[in-house]
Formats: C-alpha cells, structure tokens, sequence
C-alpha cells in the first residue's frame, strides 16, 4: 500500500497568514493527489484534485503544486472559514490512502 | 443537486452484522465508481471499497476482505455495503462518495456519514 505523510500534524495561524502544508507519497504516484478540507461533524470537501486542479466553487487562495512524492498545498491568505482539518489523498492505486491530517487553528 | 445519504448505521455487538445503504440523487449514478470511506478518531480517513459502474469490480481495503461486500442497485441508484462478522476496530463513522467521473482517483461528493458503533 501506498502511505502517505502529511507534516505538519498541526499548526497554528493568523488570519492573513499565507500557509503551507506538505504531504510525501512512499512511492511515486506522478500528479494522482488531492486535498480535502473538513471542518467538525462534517464531511470532507474536495478542494484540489490531481495535484494542482481547483475543484469548482473553491476559492482561488487555495493552490496546490508537486509530482512524484512530494506535494504542497497553499492557502495564499488565511480567512476564518478556513480553520479546518486537511487531508491529502493518493487517487494512483487502490487502496486509496489518505494522510494523517493536518489540523490549521487559530493563533 | 447531487445528494448521497447514508443509513443503517447504528450500536452492534462485536460478531454482529450491520448493511448500510447510501442513496443517490442528482446525478446519473450509473456512470461512477462509488465509494465508502470512513473514519476514525484515532486513524483519520480510511478508504473501505469501492464499485465499477456495472457492479463488475470491486475493491476492498485488506482489514475488511471476507467480512465486508460492497454492491450497488443503478436501478434504486442505491450503493449499499453489507458487513459481517464486524469487530471494535470497525467502529466508525461511514461515508458514501462517489468517485469522479474522469477517473484521477478523487472523490467529488460525499454523504454525511453514517455511524457505526461496535461494542459489547
């Protein structure tokens, strides 16, 4: 199976703050990677798909980039509605396998 | 507007058996893979089983092989996952999705969950 790493497990931001989450396949999973954002008692929401694709409705501040194993997803300017749980998601082979989250709070 | 509601979750003693069904609307169901997901506190999102269009190919994650069935009915747009000889560990909230339809391996919606409690 195919793990996936997502660092940091959490962390702690602004309003404004422009962040940045990593995620690393263990093995090459060429651009097959999606983010996921969730929010508590509900169910996640796709947000980047394939690497770098904005799903429709997702807001232009959420960009992601990488190939291979290593991939990043960037929120260019922190707003309140993005405190939430992100995780990546390989879409390479099955089974489909999801980092551990990353948890974005407030400061 | 696309909708998957899930149901049949619910408190089973471990041994027990549980079939959950998830109902789809708002989209032709029998163009897409479908999917369960669920999740844990203590490890996150975990990928179940998956279905091809016609019913014809089925995953399933290694800790539920021989336990669990996936099926679909494209007919009642329904997807439902029969579980047996269900454990603690297999306590979760359950997700329907639905897999995209041009195949990059994201899921595109999801339900709302549903839970299942496995406990004595």
């Amino acid at each position: 199976d195919i793990q996936m790493t997502q660092s940091p497990s959490s962390l702690s931001a602004s309003v404004g703050d422009r962040v940045t989450i990593t995620c690393r396949a263990s093995q090459s999973i060429s651009r097959y990677l999606n983010w996921y954002q969730q929010k508590p008692g509900k169910a996640p929401k796709v947000l980047i798909y394939v690497a770098s694709s904005l799903q429709s409705g997702v807001p232009s501040r959420f960009s992601g980039s990488g190939s291979g194993t290593n991939f990043t997803l960037t929120i260019s300017s922190l707003q309140p509605e993005d405190f939430a749980t992100y995780y990546c998601q390989q879409g390479f082979r099955t089974p489909r396998t999801f980092g551990q989250g990353t948890r974005v709070d407030s400061k | 507007e696309v909708q998957l509601l899930e149901s049949g979750g619910g408190l089973v003693q471990p041994g027990g058996s549980l079939r959950l069904t998830c109902a789809a609307s708002g989209f032709t169901f029998s163009s897409h893979w479908m999917s369960w997901v669920r999740q844990t506190p203590g490890k996150g999102l975990e990928w179940v089983a998956n279905i091809q269009q016609d019913g014809s190919e089925k995953n399933y994650v290694d800790s539920v092989k021989g336990r669990f069935t996936i099926s679909r009915d494209n007919a009642k747009k329904s997807m439902y996952l029969q579980m047996n000889s269900l454990r603690v560990e297999d306590t979760a909230v359950y997700y329907c999705a639905r897999d995209d339809y041009g195949g990059n391996g994201h899921f595109d919606y999801w339900g709302q969950g549903t839970l299942v409690a496995v406990s004595s």
